[in-house]
């Protein structure tokens, strides 16, 4: 089955550790991205790529990093610099890079708890 | 710069009501629009998006949405709702320039109840 995934669906981490969220796609898309989701804020964007070693900050990227060596993997590392990780970290990909048309497909999550 | 206003956070109703959520847009340029769903502890699914022509869009699950130019708007609609529907309902809006991000309204909760 095509789709995205995203490991592990729940993380815990001690304050002041870097964590590292895993998202990898099969659909053979070109743009993948990275959003966080708290209660009543909606989604905003923390980073996005179009192509292989390239990538764009988004509105909240501080406290982030992202890399992109392959196509289908994106991960995200969260770095002590961010103040307040704990959230719900989605991963989406769409086809086309530059493409507003196209749909973002989102992986299932991944909800880390910084304690 | 672009934004996107979903005017309820909740939105209470009784099984096999309709039911409207409601979205406003605002954008310099021309947009495309977008409604997805999120069921608890999951991602984000498409119900339906309006890029161009017919203002009236049809989606999945019995739901549709209107695009109103005039009043920036993007209503998400169902004549019947079910139990099943429960869930965080996102409108979104791209502005059809630069990288293609999307930008997201902050949600609303359908609460149906039998």
């Amino acid at each position: 089955d095509g789709g995205i995934t995203q490991s592990p669906k729940y993380l815990f981490r001690k304050e002041g550790q870097n964590v590292t969220l895993s998202c990898e796609q099969n659909l053979n898309h070109d743009a993948m991205y990275w959003y966080r989701q708290d209660p009543g804020q909606g989604l905003r964007l923390i980073y996005y790529s179009q192509i292989v070693n390239d990538f764009q900050k988004g509105d909240i990227a501080e406290g982030y990093s992202v890399s992109r060596e392959k196509k289908e993997s994106f991960p995200l590392t969260v770095t002590s610099a961010q103040k307040n990780p704990t959230a719900f970290y989605l991963c989406a990909s769409s086809n086309r890079a530059g493409s507003s048309t196209d749909t973002q497909y989102f992986g299932p999550g991944t909800r880390l708890t910084v304690l | 710069a672009q934004s996107v206003t979903q005017l309820d956070s909740q939105v209470p109703v009784f099984e096999e009501a309709p039911v409207e959520l409601r979205c406003n847009y605002s954008s310099s340029v021309s947009v495309y629009l977008f409604w997805y769903v999120q069921y608890p502890n999951q991602g984000l699914q498409l119900l339906l998006k309006y890029l161009s022509g017919s203002t009236l869009v049809k989606g999945i699950n019995g739901f549709e949405a209107e695009f109103n130019k005039s009043q920036t708007s993007f209503h998400l609609r169902k004549p019947s709702v079910h139990i099943s529907d429960t869930a965080e309902y996102f409108c979104a809006v791209s502005d059809g320039s630069g990288y293609s991000t999307l930008t997201f309204g902050k949600g609303t909760m359908l609460l149906v109840s039998p």
